[in-house]
């Protein structure tokens, strides 16, 4: 089956400009995480999706961020205006049942630069 | 709340060199216990888990073994090869529902 993937795999902008991630699950996964790594800090938990509903979006950041899921299937993550606080990398993941079990399946993540 | 510690990087070793990758965790309750690796241009995968005291989670020659007493989680290997240059990440999960908790990450650097 194919993984799960990510586009783009490298975004470079500028502070105040807006940037959209791409992200498309394994087909027939309910559940997409949303997480973020900045350099040489733990990966965060941004949010999760069970189909089309937030789940949980405690790990949101700021109002800046705003993330979709329409018809439960890809996930778009939007910053806008992007700070340069908000440079790393994003990864997504999705799974069928909840990540307890380790049955998350990672994206190859996207890595975000704002100058 | 939560959290991982893993030893800070890079690690470098010669190939066929003994390897040890430190974790510690705080939790409440019982969390699992995950490795994670990501090879160059790739994404996150599951190296091996642990979802209970004592038990020893293995895969590729990897392999950890959850300790309750001590906190810890540490990753061993006992002849690394130049394939295994990678970035290592320990996780946990609480029990119950939340979220993966990671740590910083441990970069590994393997030499002919």
């Amino acid at each position: 089956e194919a993984g799960v993937t990510q586009f783009p795999s490298h975004s470079v902008i500028e502070k105040g400009q807006t940037v959209t991630l791409r992200c498309d699950p394994i087909s027939g996964h309910d559940n997409l995480y949303w997480y973020r790594r900045v350099m040489g800090k733990e990966i965060k938990f941004l949010l999760h999706f069970v189909k089309e509903s937030k789940q949980d979006e405690s790990g949101m950041p700021n109002n800046r961020f705003l993330a979709e899921r329409t018809g439960g299937t890809y996930s778009t993550l939007k910053v806008q205006p992007a700070e340069l606080e908000d440079s790393g990398v994003y990864f997504c993941a999705s799974s069928q049942g909840l990540s307890g079990t380790g049955g998350m399946n990672f994206g190859p993540g996207t890595r975000l630069t704002v100058l | 709340g939560d959290s991982v510690t893993q030893m800070e990087g890079p690690v470098t070793l010669s190939e066929e060199a003994f390897l040890t990758i430190n974790c510690t965790y705080t939790a409440t309750g019982y969390p699992s216990l995950f490795w994670y690796v990501q090879y160059p241009g790739e994404g996150l995968q599951l190296l091996l888990k642990a979802t209970k005291a004592d038990d020893k989670g293995s895969n590729k020659g990897f392999e950890a073994t959850y300790r309750k007493e001590t906190t810890s989680f540490h990753l061993e290997k006992g002849s690394v090869q130049v394939s295994d240059s990678a970035v290592y990440f320990c996780a946990l999960y609480p029990s119950g529902y939340s979220t993966l908790t990671f740590g910083k990450g441990t970069m590994l650097l393997v030499s002919p």
